[in-house]
């Protein structure tokens, strides 16, 4: 079975410029994550979706960030503007459903972000 | 406020030694407990995790954990260590049991030869 794929793996931007992530899931994978990783600190949960629906975005900083996932398949996360903290690197995951003992999030490679 | 704290930021251990890595917590109640292992530009890959039942949980590559509730710990062990297992090792903890999950900083693990 194919991962979790991501693109680009990697992206250099100046401040101020606009940056687009992209994600597909595990096919038959209902929840997709976006996550935020600085460097020297643990990932942080920046959106999760059920399907094409919204779970949780209660950390997405909404002045500038954005995400989507309209077929619920596929999704894209974007950053405009872009500031210097931006810079980290963005994991996607998939997982079956949501919550329950036996569900896994599976991990991307990640995309990291340098914001000049 | 809660928090998932892994103490050591790096450890550095010989090839064949044992490795234990500390991770606390402090949610009220008994999270779901998980272990990630991250190679140099991969993703992160689940090592193990923990529900309920058995304390001593096993994983792959040959870890291991302990749920231990008096002390918030979950602690991850390894009896003799590869070095292929040098990477980032993160501690999470899924309070609601709805994959909202809160990470560590993460601990790096070099093995000399």
């Amino acid at each position: 079975e194919a991962g979790v794929a991501q693109s680009p793996r990697y992206k250099i931007i100046e401040k101020r410029q606009s940056v687009a992530f992209w994600c597909n899931p595990i096919s038959g994978h209902a929840t997709l994550y976006w996550y935020q990783q600085i460097l020297g600190q643990g990932p942080k949960l920046l959106i999760q979706f059920q399907n094409n629906g919204v779970v949780d975005d209660s950390q997405l900083p909404k002045d500038r960030f954005s995400a989507e996932r309209l077929k619920g398949v596929d999704s894209t996360l974007k950053i405009q503007p872009a500031k210097l903290e931006d810079s980290a690197v963005y994991l996607c995951a998939s997982s079956r459903t949501s919550g329950g003992p036996n569900n896994e999030q599976f991990f991307g490679p990640g995309t990291r972000l340098t914001v000049l | 406020a809660q928090s998932v704290t892994q103490p050591d930021i790096h450890i550095t251990v010989s090839e064949g030694a044992s490795l234990e890595l500390r991770c606390n917590y402090s949610y009220g109640a008994t999270p779901y407990l998980f272990w990630y292992v991250q190679s140099p530009g991969q993703g992160l890959q689940l090592l193990l995790k923990y529900f309920s039942g058995d304390t001593l949980v096993q994983g792959i590559k040959g870890f291991e954990a302990e749920f231990k509730r008096s002390q918030s710990s979950f602690n991850l062990r390894k009896p003799s260590v590869h070095w292929s297992d040098a990477a980032e090792y993160f501690c999470a903890v899924d309070e609601y049991n709805n994959n909202d999950m809160r990470f560590g900083a993460g601990t790096r693990l070099t093995v000399k030869p």
